[in-house]
């Protein structure tokens, strides 16, 4: 079966500690892995993906085939990073449907 | 650029009534996903349009049927709603080669009573 699991629904942490999300996955075949995010009030976007290997906002993400998981990190949280974050995958074909964790809140606080 | 649009942003529904909700693709996209969000969930496909087509379908009844227009705009439409229909209703656009990027409208929030 195909799922995304996050297994944490909230997570709260102090501004400049380290954070990490957590996502672990359930696919046959080699998915696309991403993470999108929901800040208060603004529609769900992008935030990377993992065949860009690409660090957004301070955010990387390892894709662990062996594990099957697919965590966000970043070193040193700050208070604008709170927001609800979904882990997502896909077919390898651009364009397949999406399929969502249930999401985490991260809060950021001073 | 003009992102992707959704109407309405919200309405109420009785129980057994029918609902059309529509959403305006992303300038240059022509694959249209819906998504269906219920409180606390991630969200959940629902169905895929490419060039008018359905390229795709989750696990979803009949009763919830899609169009796309030659313009790439799109409708959803629920028949006969059930209380657990209430949610939020996303619509996703995308370039379906080379981008894996889906680009969200705001979604519209369906309250069935």
């Amino acid at each position: 079966a195909q799922r995304v699991t996050q297994p944490e629904k909230l997570l709260s942490v102090f501004k400049g500690a380290p954070v990490e999300l957590k996502c672990n996955y359930s696919y046959s075949g080699s998915p696309e892995l991403f993470w999108y995010v929901q800040y208060s009030r603004q529609r769900l976007q992008l935030l990377l993906r993992h065949i860009s290997r690409e660090s957004i906002k301070g955010f990387t993400a390892d894709l662990n085939k062996g594990e099957t998981s697919f965590h966000l990190k970043k070193p040193f949280a700050q208070e604008e990073d709170s927001a609800m974050y979904y882990c997502a995958l896909s077919g390898n074909q651009a364009g397949t449907a999406l399929i969502f964790g249930k999401g985490t809140t991260l809060s950021v606080s001073s | 650029e003009t992102g992707v649009t959704q109407s309405p942003t919200h309405l109420i529904k009785t129980r057994g009534q029918q609902v059309t909700l529509r959403c305006s693709s992303q300038s240059g996209h022509n694959t249209v996903s819906w998504y269906q969000q219920a409180l606390g969930q991630g969200p959940q496909f629902i169905f895929q349009y490419y060039r008018e087509e359905e390229n795709g379908r989750g696990n979803f009844p009949p009763r919830f049927s899609g169009l796309q227009f030659p313009n790439y705009s799109s409708e959803l439409n629920v028949n006969a709603l059930e209380l657990d229909d209430s949610a939020l209703y996303l619509c996703a656009s995308s370039i379906p080669t080379g981008s894996y990027e889906q680009y969200f409208g705001p979604g519209t929030r369906l309250t069935v009573t």
